[in-house]
């Protein structure tokens, strides 16, 4: 079992609507919890933290369920630039700090 | 604000030859530095990181070495290629901030591929 797992997908969804994207992770001692967006043949790029109460930029909504070991990203009113991966990242402090990435979740946004 | 630069951003080697990409960090002080390789369709694979000057970590077995000269600059370096070689690799850094670690921040990767 992968320490951090997503859905691979892909989802394929119109423009305008709205998706979730789901996060678990395995080791409890992990400490801060991120996404990250990845375009085609491009490097990630940090789209958001994510914080124990919940966070929202924009039309994107982060929330984190410790005692679930679970992190999920809300996309609002889909855009067809919203078209990526979209990585769930977790740092734990557990022999030596480690960034986890998941494997990644494949989204296309269609007119 | 910090800003990361590697190079070449492509490159085309043949099996065999050496390899050398550089990766230098500039606005901040004693960062942590890794580099990252991604296949094809595949996610990404940590390959070395480095808490400071000299100290190195290899995380998985293979033909490359990693060095860190300087505080800022990051060396992925490989005496043979092999075709196996090819892949997206990624310099990233990040800090310490008290408790925990700062998001990674990548550079702009540069896309190797061994013939």
């Amino acid at each position: 079992r992968k320490e951090v797992e997503q859905d691979p997908g892909p989802f394929n969804v119109p423009e305008g609507a709205t998706v979730a994207f789901n996060c678990t992770y395995s080791n409890s001692a992990s400490q801060s919890f991120f996404w990250y967006r990845q375009d085609c043949r491009k490097e990630p790029k940090l789209l958001m933290s994510v914080y124990s109460s919940g966070n929202e930029d924009g039309r994107f909504t982060a929330q984190l369920n410790r005692a679930s070991q679970y992190i999920s990203l809300l996309i609002r009113d889909s855009k067809l630039s919203d078209s990526a991966t979209y990585l769930c990242v977790v740092n734990r402090n557990t022999g030596g700090f480690k960034t986890i990435f998941g494997a990644g979740t494949r989204l296309f946004v269609k007119a | 604000s910090q800003t990361i630069h590697q190079w070449p951003a492509t490159l085309v080697q043949p099996v065999g030859s050496p390899l050398s990409l550089e990766c230098t960090v500039e606005g901040t002080s004693n960062p942590n530095l890794y580099w990252y390789r991604q296949a094809a369709g595949r996610g990404l694979q940590l390959l070395f990181y480095s808490v400071g000057i000299g100290q190195i970590s290899s995380e998985v077995p293979q033909n490359l070495s990693a060095s860190r000269p300087q505080d800022r600059q990051f060396i992925l370096s490989s005496k043979k290629l092999l075709l196996s070689d090819s892949g997206f690799y990624l310099c990233a850094w990040s800090v310490i901030r008290g408790q925990g670690k700062s998001p990674l921040h990548f550079g702009n990767g540069t896309r190797l591929t061994v013939t």
